[in-house]
């Protein structure tokens, strides 16, 4: 998984607290896509953004969490005021996307996020 | 929901090939085949990926049927570090509004020394 870095890779808040995962793709990736994977479940599709722009969050919660991905900088995946359901992997993946190409997506190592 | 159906698990003996299988029956002409895995507690691991033609890398082979519903993927020689989750997901390569994987449950594949 070399390529798409991730951090923390280890998160610790309480309830009420606010999370921020950060997630820098490959280099020369555009494409950022966010997945979650709750204890012993598959992964789950979040959110798939481009610079600046969101594509698809359909697999966003309606409330409390927030993604961007700046011109400048990592994407960021935000959950304001966690409770114990947001325990979870975090995983990120990137991609070189074109309309003319079938390119795959890259995953990092996730950030393992808790909440006590 | 996922589009394919795979065993939930297998096993093989170290050094033989490992041979996972994956039905995807209601695939669409142009929905490509791909291949992840995913080793406890790391992020999943792109493999291969195909549309009608069988391909090879350096990890695996991938065999599609001609009706292309279904396909298989082939590790050569199983090391005790290719156990692992095996998913298989059908996306459409591009041209799509999302390029979201919709991952099932996978093959858990146990490799025995």
């Amino acid at each position: 998984n070399a390529g798409v870095m991730q951090n923390p890779r280890h998160l610790v808040r309480r309830r009420g607290q606010e999370a921020r995962l950060r997630c820098s793709p490959m280099k020369g990736h555009s494409h950022v896509y966010w997945y979650r994977q709750l204890p012993e479940e598959g992964l789950k599709f979040m959110v798939y953004l481009q610079k600046e722009n969101i594509i698809d969050e359909s697999g966003m919660p309606k409330e409390r969490f927030s993604a961007e991905f700046p011109k400048e900088g990592p994407s960021i995946l935000r959950i304001q005021q966690v409770v114990r359901g947001d325990s979870a992997a975090y995983f990120c993946a990137s991609s070189n996307y074109r309309t003319d190409s079938n390119q795959p997506q890259h995953f990092g190592d996730g950030t393992r996020l808790s909440i006590l | 929901d996922a589009k394919t159906t795979q065993p939930p698990s297998m096993d093989c003996a170290e050094g033989r090939a490992a041979n996972l299988p994956c039905n995807h029956s209601t695939i669409s002409g142009n929905e490509y085949v791909y291949w992840y895995r995913q080793i406890h507690s790391q992020g999943p691991q792109y493999i291969i990926h195909g549309l009608k033609n069988n391909e090879t890398n350096e990890m695996a082979s991938l065999i599609i049927t001609e009706d292309r519903k279904s396909s298989t993927l082939i590790l050569p020689h199983a090391t005790l570090r290719d156990t692992a989750v095996y998913y298989c997901i059908v996306r459409v390569g591009y041209g799509g509004a999302t390029n979201k994987l919709i991952f099932g449950t996978g093959t858990l594949l146990a490799v025995q020394p």
